[in-house]
């Protein structure tokens, strides 16, 4: 019973197509959070959200908007995909008190072709 | 700005032998970082491996090690004797220990354990 889950779990886009991922935690957190991962790159943030109905830019939220409709759920969605936004994109969940330990998800591998 | 820098992967090893990961950590914007190992099972999210969040002590969990060591600005991780299970990537992350919440990770060391 993960408590961070993700889907889909891999994606084949076109190239100006619209592409939503999501995101669904039971740990019953107040913080969310999608990262995109490169290859050979660490995890760079692009959205999070403390609360539901409400979203926060991160280092690279370009090209992406984030919706988090409930505490249980948030996700990330590319209006115009594009051949850059190759990645895999991670989702994870904390506490308010401990921000920084987080839960994570197994990932979406998205291929923009 | 605060970055993270890890062992350039992949990293293999035979079983029972042991292992470092380097980690060294610039953090130009947090006054006390935290500081963190992940861990990426094949098909699998980053869990949290282990957290120190004061310089000088050491965290450890499932046998791995690692000293947050202030001075020289690392946090290796450690482990004496690998087994085949702990084949993962590994993470390196910094976080504030208030104010900021952000965590900066390391690109990830893919480590292979050969039976």
């Amino acid at each position: 019973e993960a408590a961070v889950t993700q889907s889909p779990r891999s994606k084949v886009a076109v190239t100006g197509g619209k592409v939503t991922l999501s995101c669904h935690q039971t740990n019953n957190h107040d913080y969310m959070y999608w990262y995109r991962q490169d290859t050979g790159h660490g995890l760079r943030l692009i959205h999070y959200s403390y609360v539901a109905d409400s979203t926060e830019k991160g280092d690279i939220p370009d090209g992406y908007k984030a919706s988090r409709p409930s505490q249980e759920n948030f996700s990330l969605i590319l209006e115009l995909a594009s051949l850059s936004q190759t990645a895999v994109y991670f989702c994870a969940s904390s506490e308010s008190g401990t921000k920084d330990t987080q839960y994570f998800g197994p990932g979406t591998r998205l291929l923009v072709l | 700005g605060d970055s993270v820098t890890q062992t350039e992967g992949p990293v293999t090893v035979s079983e029972s032998e042991s292992l470092i990961i380097n980690c060294t950590y610039s953090a130009t914007s947090i006054a006390y970082p935290n500081l963190f190992w992940y861990v990426r099972y094949p098909g699998e999210g980053l869990q949290l491996l282990l957290k120190v969040i004061t310089a000088g002590q050491k965290g450890s969990s499932r046998g791995f090690e690692a000293t947050y060591n202030k001075e020289t600005t690392s946090f290796h991780l450690q482990k004496a004797s690998v087994q085949e299970s702990d084949s993962a990537v590994y993470y390196c992350a910094l976080g504030a220990s208030s104010g900021s919440w952000q965590l900066i990770f390391g690109s990830g060391t893919q480590l292979t354990v050969m039976p």
